[in-house]
């Protein structure tokens, strides 16, 4: 299978506790990117990387909320002290070089539930 | 404030009718859009897209049409099919940046 891949796909953690989620893009995918789905929304863009640059970030995107890609492969998004409004689906997305982001093919996602 | 909104949360159409799913917006600098289906427990997947340029775009049962002056586009599917039902979500794009996506509908396909 060589569609965008995501783990864990369930998580259920306390509030408080570390959490991160890893993305393996399409292979030779330049873009990618995390969004962040809560029940009855479409997905909502929190930030995206082109290559390892990370280069915009949602105002989403609260100060515990971390992501990188050091490699320009793979990417991690980590939260920190985790609050029961951060449960929600994340979604990770890569895109080809060429079409400026307007491709975008989504992973499974991960459900994350904050207790 | 929402820019993509989609006002029906859910549709129920009878197999081989047309179905029809509509999409408004608010933000005139769009200048792309797409549609995408969503299964449960995987992520969503790219149906079509429309440029602004254009006011029709149709790939086999699928069509969407754009009227830019109302800021409104919607999804055709002729005929629905019970593989069909899905969530469908209707994103916007402004010259590059990233896609906003509606909240989606909730397709049902009845045989």
């Amino acid at each position: 299978d060589t569609g965008v891949s995501q783990d864990p796909r369930h998580k259920i953690t306390k509030r408080g506790q570390n959490v991160t989620f890893r993305c393996d893009p399409i292979s030779e995918h330049n873009r990618l990117y995390w969004y962040r789905q809560t029940l009855g929304q479409g997905p909502e863009f929190l930030t995206y990387f082109q290559n390892e640059a990370q280069l915009e970030k949602s105002r989403l995107l609260s100060d515990r909320f971390s992501a990188e890609r050091p490699k320009g492969s793979f990417s991690t998004l980590e939260i920190q002290r985790t609050e029961q409004g951060d449960s929600a689906m994340y979604l990770c997305a890569s895109s080809p070089r060429m079409t400026g982001g307007l491709e975008q093919y989504f992973g499974p996602g991960t459900r994350l539930t904050v207790t | 404030d929402q820019q993509v909104k989609q006002n029906s949360p859910s549709l129920s159409v009878q197999e081989g009718r047309i179905s029809i799913l509509n999409c408004d917006y608010t933000n005139s600098m769009f200048d792309y859009f797409l549609w995408y289906k969503k299964y449960p427990a995987e992520g969503p997947t790219f149906l079509i897209s429309i440029s602004s340029i254009k006011d029709k775009n149709e790939d086999g049962r699928f069509t969407v049409f754009l009227n830019k002056s109302a800021k409104h586009l919607s999804l055709h599917i002729v005929p629905s099919q019970p593989g069909d039902s899905a969530v469908y979500f209707c994103a916007g794009n402004n010259y590059g940046q990233n896609f906003v996506f509606g909240p989606g509908t909730r397709l049902s396909v009845l045989p």
